[in-house]
């Protein structure tokens, strides 16, 4: 079934531990995403990828690096994870930056920071 | 700065009519979209809007007015599996997407 997997489904990690969230698509998109969601607050953005071998910073970046080594797949990395980051994190992509068919979502990781 | 506004939360009853307005202001405007989520799962698309007007997918309508910065989204013969949030996004100038935080809609039978 083409789609965006995301692994792991939640994790509860001990602050200044190091962390990589998985992402991976089978769809051929171009443009990928990471946003983070916090109750009352819209989607934020993380990090994106217009494209393989390119990667750009969100609205919030500070403490998550990304990279993009090839088209399916775009891992988010916690350095050292501190308690504000406990959030759900989901994964997204679209045929095109920019594209107007809506972006397709992976389930999520809800990561609790302790 | 980048604003969504949208109602917090909305209720409605099975059967009827419900509209969710969202109103925006942003850097550039490259179409404005609607994405359902249901508690706990992710977002999926609903519906695109560039041009000024209506669009009609079944029971679900969304309508645009660049000018008002204003968008709805229209749900008809409400049914209880449209409880969810719903959550309006505006593409800016970097086609990046400005998210709302979302609207909660109860359906009561």
């Amino acid at each position: 079934i083409a789609g965006i997997t995301q692994a792991p489904t939640s994790q509860i990690l001990a602050a200044g531990r190091r962390m990589t969230l998985r992402c991976t698509q089978d769809m051929r998109h171009n443009a990928m995403y990471w946003y983070r969601q916090d109750l009352g607050l819209g989607l934020r953005l993380i990090h994106y990828s217009n494209t393989a071998g390119t990667t750009g910073k969100g609205e919030v970046p500070d403490g998550y690096s990304v990279s993009r080594a090839n088209t399916d797949d775009f891992p988010l990395t916690l350095a050292s994870a501190v308690p504000s980051q406990t959030s759900v994190y989901f994964c997204a992509s679209s045929d095109s930056a920019g594209g107007t068919n809506g972006y397709t979502f992976g389930s999520g990781t809800r990561l609790t920071v302790v | 700065g980048q604003n969504i506004d949208q109602p917090t939360e909305m209720t409605a009853t099975e059967g009827a009519i419900v509209q969710i307005n969202c109103t925006y202001q942003t850097s550039g405007f490259n179409g404005l979209f609607w994405y359902q989520q249901h508690a706990g799962e992710a977002p999926t698309f609903l519906s695109y809007n560039v041009l000024d007007g209506l669009e009609e997918k079944g029971r679900f309508s969304s309508f645009l007015s660049r000018s008002k910065g204003y968008s709805y989204l229209l749900l008809k013969e409400l049914q209880m599996k449209d409880s969810a949030s719903y959550l309006c996004a505006v593409m800016d100038s970097n086609y990046q997407l400005i998210w709302g935080a979302g609207t909660k809609l109860i359906i009561k039978p």
